[in-house]
């Protein structure tokens, strides 16, 4: 079936530190979503995306957070700077439209903030 | 807002007995409810989805019914498979949102032969 990708699997980073996560969709979908687990924690919404646009956020998404999809290429979240407590398990899903069409997901990256 | 409520961490059974997972939720409005199903290292896939009523939706032997009434969303299957061993996860989005999901915390199912 259809495949999300991401990139990497695995980051680790100093506190303060950019990293960007990136997130290869289905590619005819046209809604995307950003996810945060931290170890142990049910997963949570982070941010929704579409047509170049936040559609909506949680609390979670934070100033230091931002997403982008740049000529429909990868869809990707930054965080500048880094902080401790964004260690955790980020996975990324694409939707064709909303309500009960299916998210399909990504397998998730890694992130560890030292 | 809107929650899921899974009760159960970790459920642990026997090869061939039947799977029962919980699954409460509350919102304030019009819902669709899904179970996702995450094996080890790999993606959450979504295994049943519904919005009606008292319907039973039914996916690769596992099935479950929408109780407004109750608000639950429980998962079932007849008999357990050493394959379904993997974590399950209910989660809701409502109709006033842009498809956000709302999870549970998820349960981890053992199968054992």
């Amino acid at each position: 079936g259809p495949k999300v990708l991401q990139i990497p699997s695995h980051q680790i980073i100093d506190m303060g530190q950019m990293v960007t996560l990136n997130c290869d969709p289905v590619s005819n979908h046209l809604y995307f979503y950003w996810y945060k687990q931290i170890l142990g924690q049910q997963m949570e919404f982070l941010v929704n995306f579409y047509n170049g646009k936040v559609m909506e956020k949680s609390k979670l998404f934070k100033d230091q957070f931002s997403v982008e999809r740049p000529d429909g290429s990868y869809f990707t979240l930054k965080i500048q700077p880094t902080a401790l407590e964004d260690s955790a398990v980020y996975f990324c899903a694409s939707s064709l439209r909303t309500g009960e069409y299916e998210q399909y997901f990504g397998p998730g990256t890694r992130l560890t903030v030292l | 807002g809107d929650s899921v409520t899974q009760t159960e961490g970790l459920v642990t059974l026997t090869e061939g007995l039947p799977v029962m997972l919980n699954c409460t939720y509350q919102t304030a409005y019009s819902t669709f409810l899904f179970w996702y199903v995450q094996h080890l290292n790999e993606a959450p896939k979504l295994l049943l989805k519904s919005s009606t009523d008292n319907k039973r939706t039914e996916h690769q032997g596992f099935h479950a019914t929408l109780h407004k009434s109750s608000s639950s969303f429980h998962l079932q299957k007849s008999s357990a498979q050493l394959s379904d061993s993997a974590l399950y996860y209910c989660a809701l989005s409502d109709r006033d949102s842009f498809n956000k999901l709302t999870f549970g915390a998820g349960t981890r199912l053992a199968v054992c032969p």
